[in-house]
């Protein structure tokens, strides 16, 4: 199936920096999720988008869908160790199937 | 709210044996829920879409009479794995959209399958 560019592939980065990765897809979606994944776990939703423009915040966390409707960020502020982990954003394009389209994802490292 | 458990979370099993995994909603009811396969450091592959109390739809590529989905409840879905061979050895993860609720699946905590 159709896969979203997510990028960057993998950061490292030192505690208390700020993050920043995106996705973008060269079709329209209706929803925009992002998801945390820890090693061995299922993913965590973190936030979700329903409407282009939209800029939610969720702790440190910042997701914006963008005005296009082909693109979305994901902000982390002050990182710190426990951020760790594999970033997917998803897609849905919107009827009645509800299937995600999701990203390769991005492998976040912090170092203390 | 929205937790989704699996069960088992890890099972070994021999070729040509059959592992059943089942996926529960736990604090809401899903009328849809979804199958997933992850290899390592890939990202989630779309198995199927198991809808309750009808046949599951399954992805291009996936086997239906190799991988049975069975939603009995809006609370259970199971996936069985057939006669498992090795290269059947994944992460399974199923995941449960909230009947009535915006489009946010919530995914169980996965299950690990290897197949000596």
């Amino acid at each position: 199936g159709q896969q979203l560019n997510q990028s960057p592939q993998s950061m490292f980065i030192q505690e208390g920096e700020d993050v920043s990765m995106n996705c973008t897809s060269s079709s329209i979606f209706n929803t925009w999720l992002w998801y945390k994944q820890d090693p061995g776990e299922g993913p965590v939703l973190l936030i979700a988008l329903y409407k282009a423009g939209e800029l939610t915040s969720n702790g440190r966390l910042t997701a914006q869908f963008g005005i296009t409707r082909k693109d979305s960020f994901l902000n982390i502020s002050a990182s710190i160790p426990s951020d760790v982990g594999i970033y997917f954003c998803a897609g849905h394009s919107g009827g009645s199937n509800y299937k995600l389209t999701f990203g390769k994802g991005t492998l976040l490292t912090v170092n203390p | 709210g929205a937790v989704v458990s699996q069960h088992p979370s890890w099972v070994i099993c021999k070729s040509g044996t059959s592992v059943k995994i089942e996926c529960r909603s736990l604090d809401f009811q899903a009328t849809t829920m979804f199958w997933y396969r992850q290899f390592p450091k890939q990202s989630l592959m779309l198995m199927a879409t198991s809808n309750e109390g009808s046949k599951a739809t399954y992805e291009q590529g996936v086997e239906k009479d190799k991988f049975l989905i069975n939603h009995a409840s809006l609370t259970l879905s199971t996936l069985t794995v057939t006669s498992a061979h090795p290269e059947d050895s994944s992460f399974y993860i199923c995941s449960a959209l909230l009947a009535g609720g915006p489009s946010e699946q919530y995914f169980g905590p996965g299950t690990r399958l290897t197949v000596t």
